[in-house]
């Protein structure tokens, strides 16, 4: 079973600045990885699909990249809005893989 | 635009029955699988169980097999979950997502989401 890893748990940043968060399989995924945007009392959004394409209405800032095993999710400046959890999932097989364990983004 | 709406929620005692909807719109509902996600309190999102557009295939996790039903009314837009033998551990937030194929096993993630409904297990 394909593990998927995210790091760092939190990531501490002020407005303005670039985040960087990291998404790893255990094994290769190719580029089967979606990324999602859960902010507090409110539904999970989904931000990239294909590990690099943007989801419709979704800002410029936010930019996917990787394949095989190592993902990484960009915010290039952060806003306040974009403080919130995000989850990375696997999708290159059915059944539907987990979520995994998401990374809080939260002020600095 | 797409619209999940979800209803049905609420508490119900250990043991007992169910039903949750999800009202569609903004998509031709027919052409794309659905799913049910929970997220239990403070925790993370899990699959519960998927379905083709046609209601022809369905998929459900371990964990609820045997003990919820996922169904689709075509004709009305709706999504259904039939939640039987209820536990605690199934307290959560479950949300209608919408998957961008009709068959969720093509692409097994979620494009848009509702905004989920409550369920409380607890006596």
């Amino acid at each position: 079973e394909i593990v998927m890893t995210q790091s760092p748990a939190t990531l501490s940043v002020s407005p303005g600045e670039r985040a960087t968060l990291s998404c790893r399989a255990s094994q290769s995924v190719s580029t089967n990885l979606a990324w999602y945007q859960q902010k507090p009392g409110q539904a999970p959004r989904l931000l990239i699909y294909g590990a690099s394409t943007r989801a419709a209405g979704i800002p410029a800032r936010f930019s996917g990249s990787g394949s095989g095993t190592e993902f990484t999710l960009t915010i290039s400046s952060l806003q306040s809005e974009d403080f919130a959890v995000y989850y990375c999932q696997q999708y290159s097989s059915w059944p539907p893989k987990p979520f995994g364990q998401g990374t809080k983004v939260e002020m600095k | 635009e797409v619209q999940l709406v979800e209803s049905g929620g609420g508490l119900v005692q250990p043991g007992g029955s169910l039903r949750l909807s999800c009202a569609a719109s903004g998509f031709t509902f027919t052409s794309y699988g659905m799913s049910w996600v929970r997220q239990a309190p403070g925790k993370g999102l899990e699959w519960v169980s998927t379905i083709t557009g046609s209601g022809g295939g369905t998929y459900y996790a371990d964990y609820v097999k045997g003990r919820f039903i996922i169904s689709r009314d075509n004709s009305k837009n709706t999504l259904f979950l039939q939640m039987n033998s209820l536990r605690a551990e199934d307290s959560a937030i479950y949300y209608c997502a919408k998957c961008p194929q009709g068959y969720c096993s093509s692409a097994p993630f979620v494009d848009y989401w509702g905004q989920g409904t409550l369920v409380t297990v607890s006596s």
